[in-house]
Parts: C-alpha cells; structure tokens; sequence
C-alpha cells in the first residue's frame, strides 16, 4: 500500500514560517489534503487539492505538491498554530485512503 | 450547516458487542461517502472504511476487514461501527468524517467517540 512520510516534529519560532512536508512515491501526481489537530479535538480540514484552502481558514495557510513530496506551509506562526498536522491522499488501491503519520508543530 | 454529530463515550468490558453512531445534517446524506477514522491513545489517524448511505456500498481497510461491520440507515441519516467482540487494544477515539465529492479530502468531521474497552 502507498505509504505517507511525515517528520514527527517541527519548531518555529513565533511570526517565523513552518514548513511540513509528506513525502510519497510520486505524490506529486496525487491531491494532497492536510488536517490540523488540536489536542482533545476532532481533526480540521485546513488544505485540499495540494493547495486549496476551505472557508475559514487563514490565508497563511498554503500548500504545495511536486514530485515526491507535498508541503504545508504556515506563514505568520501563532501560538495557536500549535497542533499536530495530517497529510492525506486518495490511493487507486486495495488500501486507498491513507493519512501520513503526522507531525507535531511547537510554537517556541 | 453541515454538521455530523456521534454517539457519547463508551465504557465496555472485553468480549462485548457496541454499536456507535454518527448522524449526519445539513446536506445530502445519501449523496456523500462516510469514512470511520481510528485515533489510538497518543497516535495517529487510522482509516477503518467507508459507506456510500445512498446504496451502502461499503469498502474496508485491509487492516480492519472483519474486525468491524459499518452500515447506514439512510432514513435516519445515520452510520454506523459496530464490534461484535471487543478487545483492550479497542480502546480508542473514533472519528466519522464525510469524504467530499470531488478529492475524497474529509472536509467534515465528527466530534469523536471515545471507546474504553477494560475488564
């Protein structure tokens, strides 16, 4: 099955920019979905299509898809950006929908 | 407003059964695909399956084909995940979400049932 690698940790100081990446076989040729994960609540869609933001989420919110890795990137970092982060694909498979294994962002 | 809404924790000893529910409003339910999401304690999202409510076309994970059953009742706009047998390694957060129609992304989610499985 398609595997989804994520770096389990990244650190930004305040107003800095973080960049999360997911790595994948070719996921360039894939739509990309990241969610945001705050503790004890339920994940949020925060980019779809590589790039695409829903209603309600910040511009400084963005995304990216080429080659063999998909990046999130979070302009402006607040405090309250603190969060775990998912990636996710739809994979033409017997196990299709897969999520990366997350990463956990510290505002320092 | 698109809301899905879950059924309240539950506290279950291991060999028994449980059925937890997810009611979907604000849309179309017959029209979207329901995923179910594992969250392990510390962990990270695990897909189980999905229902399609308007045929109950359902798909697997390989990971959880015949450890879980879901099923909709679509006159209710409600799915489901049920056990048969619990097991201690059950203990989770369960999450519906709704895939949406154009990049099968989980643009809404439920608030979680979380499943205690303890003798």
């Amino acid at each position: 099955s398609y595997v989804l690698t994520q770096p389990p940790s990244v650190s930004v100081a305040p107003g800095k920019t973080a960049r999360i990446t997911c790595g994948g076989n070719n996921i360039g040729s894939k739509s990309v979905h990241w969610y945001q994960q705050k503790p004890g609540q339920a994940p949020v869609l925060v980019i779809y299509y590589d790039s695409d933001r829903p209603s309600g989420i910040p511009e400084r919110f963005s995304g990216s898809n080429s080659g063999n890795t998909a990046t999130l990137t979070i302009s402006r970092v607040e405090a309250g950006d603190e969060a775990d982060y998912y990636c996710q694909v739809w994979d033409s498979s017997s196990d299709p929908l897969v999520f990366g294994g997350g990463t956990k962002l510290t505002v320092l | 407003e698109v809301q899905l809404v879950q059924s309240g924790a539950e506290v279950k000893k291991p060999g028994e059964s449980l059925k937890i529910s997810c009611k979907g409003s604000g849309y179309s339910f017959t029209s979207y695909w329901i995923g179910w999401v594992r969250q392990m304690p510390g962990k990270g999202l695990e897909w189980m399956g999905i229902i399609y409510p308007g045929d109950s076309d359902t798909r697997y994970s390989p990971s959880f084909q015949g450890q879980v059953t879901i099923s909709a009742d679509k006159s209710i706009s409600t799915a489901y995940l049920q056990w048969s047998s619990l097991k201690a390694s059950d203990t989770a957060m369960y999450y519906c979400a709704r895939l949406g129609e154009s990049y099968n992304e989980l643009d809404y989610w439920g608030q979680g049932t979380l499943v205690t499985v303890s003798s």
